[in-house]
C-alpha cells in the first residue's frame, strides 16, 4: 500500500463546477503539500498545511490530522485549472518527502 | 528575484554513460532536494542537500550521487545510465530541511536514455 493515496485518479469537470480532490496518508506527518503540475513539467506549490484550513483565491485546502486526510477544493473551476494535482507529505526533520501519484484534472469550457 | 533554475532542460544520453544535472536554488534558500518523475507517476524523492552534505536519501542506488556548493547550488550525477533512468528530474529549494515551508521547484531536466 502506498503511503500517500490520491483520489479520484482522473477527473473531468465542466467549467464552473466545484471540485474536490482527496489525499490520504498512512504515516505520521509534520506537513502536507498540495502541488500543481502543468504539461511540460513545472511544479507550483499551492499550499503547505500542518493543521486546519487555508484559502487562496478559488482554492481551499483542508487537513484532518486525526483521520490522516486532506482535501483540495476548487470553486468556480476554469479550464486553466486543468493540470495534475499532487499531494506530498513530510514526517519532519530527518525524513523524506513522499508523493502521491497525482490526479489529472481536466476542466471543459 | 530568480526562482529555481535547472540546466539543461533536455538531455539525451546512451546507456552506460554518465550525466550531471544542475540546480540553482531560489535566493535565500539553503536546502536543495532532487526528485525523479517517471512518465505518468508522481515524483520520487532522491536526496536532500543542506550545508553541502547529503542529509536524507530515498530508495535510489549509489549510481545517483550529488553535491552542494558553498553558494547552495547543487548537482545531481547519475553513473552507468540505464534505460529506466529516463525521466524528468526536478530540483526544489526550501528554507528548511523538514519540508515545513513552501517548496519552490525548477522546471526540470528531461533525461532520455537510449
Amino acid at each position: 500500500k502506498n503511503e500517500v493515496e490520491q483520489s479520484p485518479q482522473n477527473l473531468t469537470a465542466q467549467e464552473g463546477e466545484f471540485i474536490t480532490i482527496n489525499c490520504s496518508y498512512s504515516v505520521g506527518i509534520s506537513a502536507l503539500h498540495w502541488l500543481q503540475q502543468h504539461p511540460g513539467g513545472g511544479i507550483v506549490s499551492l499550499f503547505m498545511l500542518s493543521s486546519g484550513k487555508k484559502k487562496h483565491g478559488r482554492l481551499i485546502a483542508t487537513i484532518n490530522i486525526q483521520e490522516k486526510h486532506s482535501s483540495l477544493h476548487i470553486t468556480a473551476s476554469h479550464p486553466r485549472d486543468s493540470a495534475v494535482y499532487i499531494c506530498a507529505v513530510s514526517g519532519g526533520a530527518n525524513s523524506k518527502l513522499t508523493f502521491g501519484k497525482g490526479i489529472t484534472l481536466s476542466v471543459r469550457p | 528575484d530568480a526562482g529555481v533554475t535547472q540546466s539543461p532542460t533536455h538531455l539525451i544520453k546512451t546507456r552506460g554513460q554518465q550525466v550531471t544535472l544542475r540546480c540553482s536554488p531560489k535566493s535565500g534558500h539553503d536546502t536543495v532536494s532532487w526528485y525523479q518523475q517517471a512518465l505518468g507517476q508522481g515524483p520520487q524523492f532522491i536526496f536532500q542537500y543542506y550545508e553541502e552534505e547529503e542529509r536524507q536519501r530515498g530508495n535510489f542506488p549509489d549510481r545517483f550521487s550529488g553535491h552542494q556548493f558553498p553558494n547552495y547550488s547543487s548537482e545531481l550525477n547519475v553513473n552507468a545510465l540505464l534505460l529506466g533512468d529516463s525521466a524528468l528530474y526536478l530540483c526544489a529549494s526550501s528554507a528548511d530541511r523538514a519540508f515545513a515551508t513552501p517548496l519552490h521547484f525548477g522546471n526540470g531536466t528531461r533525461l532520455t536514455v537510449t
